[in-house]
């Protein structure tokens, strides 16, 4: 069974650049699995970031990018603040219509 | 603007049922596909279910196949998510989300809380 995989956590500086990956247990993340990203802080509905690779959820400020990144999908967040500090879900499709979401990474801005 | 509304979460016992629904407003419901993601308590999120625009197609994860059933009422604007055989492991709180594209969700509802205990 093909596992989606995130780092469980990340740092960032506030201004800084930080870049999220996500990846597959076997095999490489291509924009066929048409990744996504998600914003979830505690005790809140996520929020989607990016869909279709890279494609910006509606009111999503630009500081939030999505690309491909040699075999994996990555979420780019540039001029970190705050308020970023969450935690980050991507999503990949595997065809048949499944979805699968990675674990998650935890975001720190300090 | 898009809202989307679950409801039908509860406390049921081992081997329960509950039925969920997900009331939606401010777009064309019957155009797009809908998804069930759940989230254990301090857990990630799963994908649970997909139903297509029409109902014609209707997808399942591994762990609910079986016992959970997708469907929706396009007169009404409201999706459900008929879940039987329930067991702690499904204790969650349950988003239904809208789908875009061949993408997974563009908009979240709030969630349901389903506890699944003795």
């Amino acid at each position: 069974q093909t596992v989606v995989t995130q780092e469980p956590s990340f740092s960032v500086s506030p201004g800084g650049t930080v870049t999220l990956t996500c990846g597959l247990s076997s095999g490489s993340v291509s924009t066929t699995y048409y990744p996504s990203w998600y914003q979830q802080t505690p005790g809140q509905a996520p929020r989607t970031l990016i869909y279709t690779t890279n494609t910006r959820s509606s009111g999503v400020p630009d500081r939030f990018s999505g690309s491909i990144l040699g075999n994996k999908a990555a979420l780019t967040i540039t001029g970190a603040q705050a308020d970023d500090e969450s935690d980050y879900y991507c999503a990949l499709y595997m065809g048949s219509g499944l979805w699968v979401f990675g674990g998650g990474t935890k975001l720190t801005v300090l | 603007q898009v809202k989307l509304v679950e409801s039908g979460g509860g406390v049921v016992q081992p081997g329960g049922s509950l039925r969920l629904s997900c009331a939606a407003s401010g777009f064309t419901f019957s155009s797009y596909g809908i998804h069930w993601v759940r989230q254990a308590p301090g857990k990630g999120l799963e994908w649970v279910a997909f139903i297509r625009y029409d109902g014609s197609n209707k997808y399942y994860a591994d762990s609910v196949k079986g016992r959970f059933t997708i469907s929706r009422d396009n007169s009404r604007s409201t999706l459900y998510l008929q879940v039987n055989s329930l067991k702690p492991e499904d204790t969650a709180v349950y988003y239904c989300g809208k789908g875009v594209a061949s993408s997974a969700v563009e908009y979240w509802g709030q969630g349901t809380q389903v506890t699944v205990s003795s």
